[in-house]
Formats: C-alpha cells, structure tokens, sequence
C-alpha cells in the first residue's frame, strides 16, 4: 500500500489476555520499527528490524513482549498476559534505510485498552 | 544513548502568532526530522533535512539544520487553529542506525 498499516486500529482486551499487532510497511522499505505512547506522552521505542539482521529487542519493556517480521515485511507484535499498564497506542514505522536520506513514516496507530 | 532535547515543553499562543521550538542533540546527527501529532493520529512527517545548515520550507513551516549538526529548530508562521498538536523532532544518526525522537513541543493555539 501507499502508506504503512496496522490494524486492529483500537483493541479492548481483558487483563491477562494476550494480543497481536499487526504493521504491513511501505513497500520496499527495509526497516520497521515500533513504538508505544501513552497518553499524553512521547514515543517510546520499542523493536527494530532491519532487513535480515537481528532485531534490536533493546526497547521491550518485559518479557511478555515479542515481536516477529515475517519475510521482510509484515511485522506482528505480540504482548501476552496483558497488564492494565500495556495500554497506548502502538505505532509502527518504516524506512527505507537510505544512508543518504533516510525518513521514517509511521501508521495510524494501534490502540489496546487493557481493562 | 543518544537523546534529543526539545524546547519548549509546551506553548500557549495567539492564532496569528509565530511559533518557534528548537531541538538540541550532544552528538551529531544526520538527518533532522520533524513530525506533528494530531489527538489520535501516528505523526505525520512535516520537514526532512539532510544537510547541516539546510533551510527547508513547507508553506507556513520553516525548519533548519544546524551547522554543528546538533540542532534543528522549526518555525510556524501566522499560526492557525489546526497547529495545535504535538511536534516531535526525530533524528537519524548512523553510529547508532536508529531514529531517536525528542520528547515533544505541545502547541496550543488560543483564537
């Protein structure tokens, strides 16, 4: 597609369930990245994948999240035994890993409400 | 690692007003990035630059490389209603080939 997606866009789920995030980048571009918000704050970084390497897990709050990119696209971001603090909005990104003029655009966002 | 630093925090202004927010680094960087944030939207690219001393201009935005490649600041001229938003720098430095993202200027445009 035109631009990054993600979906589901908003997700309410009961504490201790697990959910999946899913991120589709922009089509041809190596790198993807994910972030969380919450409310009212900055980006906080999360994973990042670029092309075959290893993925720099350094962001992951805890264990209970993991992150996977299928075939050089696709990302999926899984959290298991959702806490009420897991809530924000998850934000995935990508790029084309250009050295000379890289940009980074970004989804709409996940939405996950933990009750 | 590295971090990036915006001022201000926040800002109230005037609608009409023009609005000033910088971004500071304490290591190089090599691209400037600045994204604003609409309530319940991903940030949306605004200005990219490449290039230390780069003036960039996107209608009323005008945005800078700083010649020491440790700074940015992006300007808004006339402010409207729909500045409001969060306006985070972003920057891209090859040591660490990650984005950093500062922490935010929150703009509030007062009619």
């Amino acid at each position: 597609g035109a631009g990054v997606s993600q979906s589901p866009s908003n997700k309410v789920t009961e504490k201790g369930k697990d959910v999946e995030l899913r991120c589709d980048p922009i089509s041809g571009h190596t790198a993807l990245y994910w972030y969380r918000q919450s409310l009212g704050q900055g980006l906080e970084f999360l994973i990042y994948f670029q092309g075959n390497s290893a993925p720099d897990k350094s962001g992951l709050p805890s264990d209970r999240f993991s992150a996977e990119r299928t075939g050089g696209s696709v990302s999926t971001l899984t959290i298991q035994r959702t806490q009420q603090e897991d809530s924000a909005v998850y934000l995935c990104a990508s790029s084309k890993m250009d050295r000379e003029r890289d940009t980074i655009y970004f989804g709409e966002g996940s939405w996950l409400t933990v009750v | 690692g590295q971090q990036l630093n915006q001022s201000p925090q926040s800002m109230f202004i005037q609608e009409g007003e023009d609005v000033s927010m910088n971004c500071t680094s304490s290591s190089i960087f090599n691209t400037w990035l600045w994204y604003k944030q609409d309530p319940g939207e991903g940030p949306v690219l605004l200005i990219a630059l490449y290039k230390a001393g780069e003036l960039t201009s996107n209608g009323r935005l005008t945005a800078q490389f700083g010649i020491t490649r440790k700074d940015s600041f992006l300007n808004i001229s006339a402010s409207i209603p729909s500045d409001v938003g969060i306006y985070f720098c972003a920057g891209y430095d090859n040591y660490g080939q990650n984005f950093v993202f500062g922490p935010g200027t929150r703009l509030s445009v007062l009619p």
